[in-house]
């Protein structure tokens, strides 16, 4: 395991259309969190989850979007009816729940909706 | 509210000298905070973490510092190089909250030849 793997790196779609990402965390990382970062921008929270169990949504999670980790394992967020202002990259971030536990990130996804 | 500003927003220097990134934060309790490297296009990379009874933390030519006080840290490059080109970022968690990180917009900085 050499770190927090997400899929696809990239993603264009048309306004409309349904995507899905996945993120597979550290495998004994029991924390994962879901981040959207826009040009220029740092990374803004979206969701996280412990083991199975989604403990906080942000408000920008509007309901076209939806976040799942089914089995504590991997997640997947999903967004439907793609919007314009979806477009940008989405990162997913593993940890263990000790404090002062370290982040680790992914490559993440640009999306991109046209 | 927790809140994480960065200074300045961007910046550019010449290879072979030193800068300085600053980032200021109102998140309370503190957990502890770290600095992060983002190449563009990639995810960020950490750089340094720093608990509170921490005042400086050297990683090669990265050195950063943290004044729990007036609730500041800054990140000091020394000796730029080309590849040091990305934006940085400050991250500081609450110690609360289950450990929320709280992301600062970055500084870019664009290290010329």
């Amino acid at each position: 395991d050499t770190g927090v793997s997400q899929d696809p790196r990239h993603k264009i779609t048309k306004r409309g259309q349904n995507v899905t990402f996945r993120c597979d965390p550290i495998s004994e990382h029991n924390r994962l969190y879901w981040y959207r970062q826009t040009l220029g921008q740092g990374p803004e929270f979206l969701t996280y989850f412990q083991n199975e169990a989604q403990l906080e949504k942000s408000r920008l999670l509007s309901d076209r979007f939806s976040a799942e980790r089914p089995k504590g394992s991997f997640s997947t967020l999903e967004i439907q009816r793609t919007e314009q202002g979806d477009s940008a990259m989405y990162l997913c971030a593993s940890s263990t729940q000790q404090v002062g536990t370290e982040a680790f990130f992914g490559q993440g996804t640009r999306l991109t909706v046209v | 509210k927790n809140q994480v500003e960065q200074s300045p927003q961007s910046l550019i220097i010449l290879e072979g000298k030193n800068c300085t990134l600053q980032c200021n934060y109102t998140v309370s309790p503190f957990s502890n905070l770290r600095w992060y490297k983002q190449d563009t296009g990639r995810g960020p990379v950490s750089l340094t973490i720093m608990t509170f009874s921490e005042n400086t933390k050297s990683n090669g030519r990265y050195t950063a510092t943290l004044d729990a006080d007036t609730k500041q840290s800054s990140l000091h490059i020394t000796a730029s190089q080309l590849s040091d080109s990305a934006s940085y970022i400050c991250v500081v968690s609450a110690l609360y909250n289950f450990n929320k990180f709280y992301f600062g917009s970055g500084t870019k900085l664009n290290v010329k030849p």
